[in-house]
């Protein structure tokens, strides 16, 4: 039974535009969530975190939005750049430290 | 530059021939994770340490062990591996545990072949 959900196994976005990576879970009782990246043959790096308890949470050009009522996350990211072209993994932690990674969304960014 | 290092990044083993995975980090952290993550799947945490308490999650199967001899080491041996155990293998720390909201900090990944 999938807690973190990334329904979207991929995505295409031109250049410049906003990328929106989405993300849904069924636990609760989460209580932070992180989105990570990941580059081929590199482990993922954390890019942004967000608090069960805010609704939004801005770096950059990085935002995460939080709807718990609908228990849904996204990232959105603009201006989108080339480098932005990775794998993006939504991860769920619940307060006994265990972590719950979604199973990832390759972005590719399109000149 | 303070990072996580796995070894070998690579790694071909046997059927059922114990194989050992090792992870190093100079971040002096407390936490460290082994995840498995197989093809198209998202990464599954397998067991951490904090300090030198020992986590197991409840579905981890018991052909997979770990040590941590000091902060600076984690080795996941696998006993006997089988062909369902190819997968990557992420090592992570984190200075508090997860449940703080702390970010991981990932090795690249060690991947395992089992012929």
């Amino acid at each position: 039974d999938q807690q973190v959900k990334q329904n979207s196994p991929s995505l295409s976005v031109q250049e410049g535009r906003i990328s929106i990576l989405n993300c849904d879970y069924t636990n609760s009782m989460f209580d932070y969530f992180l989105w990570y990246k990941k580059y081929p043959a590199e482990g993922p790096t954390f890019l942004i975190s967000i608090s069960s308890i805010k609704d939004k949470n801005e770096d950059g050009r990085f935002t995460v939005f939080l709807n718990k009522s609908a228990k849904h996350l996204s990232l959105h990211i603009v201006p989108s750049q080339p480098g932005d072209s990775a794998v993006y993994f939504c991860a769920a932690i619940l307060r006994d430290d265990k972590i719950i990674f979604g199973k990832g969304t390759r972005l590719h960014i399109l000149p | 530059d303070a990072m996580v290092i796995q070894n070998p990044r690579y790694q071909v083993t046997q059927f059922g021939k114990p194989v050992t995975l090792s992870c190093s980090q100079t971040l002096n952290h407390n936490v460290m994770y082994w995840y498995q993550q197989k093809s198209s799947q998202a990464p599954k945490l397998l067991f951490h340490y904090y300090d030198k308490d020992f986590n197991n999650e409840a579905d981890t199967p018991d052909n997979f062990q770990s040590r941590r001899p000091n902060t600076s080491f984690c080795f996941l041996d696998i006993r006997s591996p089988g062909l369902g155990d190819a997968a990557m293998y992420l090592c992570a720390t984190s200075r508090r545990g997860a449940g703080s909201g702390e970010t991981q900090y990932f090795g690249p990944g060690t991947r395992l072949l089992v012929l």
